[in-house]
């Protein structure tokens, strides 16, 4: 099983640019989350969908966009990156209620210059 | 707001030393508690987690962890460490009320170190 799917595992991108960060999981788990980790602050929250067609904000949600078309895909929207979202990016899944493990994707490092 | 704390932010052992690492959390309520392991390079997996029941917790690769409700902690310990057991460790807790409800809070991380 391929588990959470991120792409691209790598990105430098200029200031003002936009990209679409990818996350593709095929456990058909409702909930799909992003979280940024940086050092000494651990990950937080980006935003969350508990299911296709709903999403809500995390705890760092400024300068970032969510959609959820499908129960497969979750993709991350930075639209006009500034160099303070320079961070790895994680993107997790999991199934049902909110007491069960979550799965994590392998990262996308991120830099912006 | 709800919050969780590791107080240690790198940890540096030998091999074969005893390991404890530092999990507290500021919410009166229930919570939900888990220790998540990120070897170099990879992603988080989950060591181990307590929902109820026996406050003490073992998980895979010798892992163990203590809830003390009294002290809002979640320690995490094993008896003898291996120079495998390099990686970054998260503490992360899910509430059961407040703004944080239902979503999984993490802590800094404590970065471990082992020589052999």
């Amino acid at each position: 099983n391929a588990g959470v799917t991120q792409t691209p595992k790598f990105q430098v991108l200029k200031t003002g640019q936009s990209m679409t960060l990818q996350c593709a999981q095929d456990m058909n788990h409702e909930y799909m989350s992003w979280y940024r980790q940086d050092p000494g602050m651990g990950l937080r929250l980006i935003h969350y969908s508990v299911g296709a067609g709903i999403t809500d904000q995390g705890e760092v949600p400024n300068g970032y966009n969510v959609s959820r078309s499908t129960t497969e895909d979750f993709p991350l929207r930075l639209l006009s990156a500034a160099p303070s979202q320079t961070s790895v990016y994680f993107c997790a899944s999991r199934s049902g209620g909110y007491l069960q493990p979550q799965h994590f994707g392998d990262g996308t490092r991120l830099s912006i210059l | 707001a709800q919050s969780v704390s590791q107080h240690n932010h790198h940890v540096i052992l030998s091999e074969a030393a005893s390991l404890e690492l530092g999990c507290n959390y500021s919410y009166g309520g229930t919570v939900n508690l888990f220790w998540y392991v990120q070897y170099p390079g990879q992603h988080l997996q989950l060591l181990l987690k307590y929902f109820s029941g026996d406050p003490l917790v073992k998980g895979i690769k010798g892992f163990e962890a203590e809830f003390i409700k009294s002290k809002f902690s979640f320690n995490l310990r094993k008896p003898s460490v291996q120079w495998s057991d390099t990686a970054e460790y998260f503490c992360a807790v899910i509430f059961s009320g407040g703004t944080s409800y239902g979503k999984l809070t993490f802590g800094q991380g404590t970065i471990l170190t082992v020589h052999p």
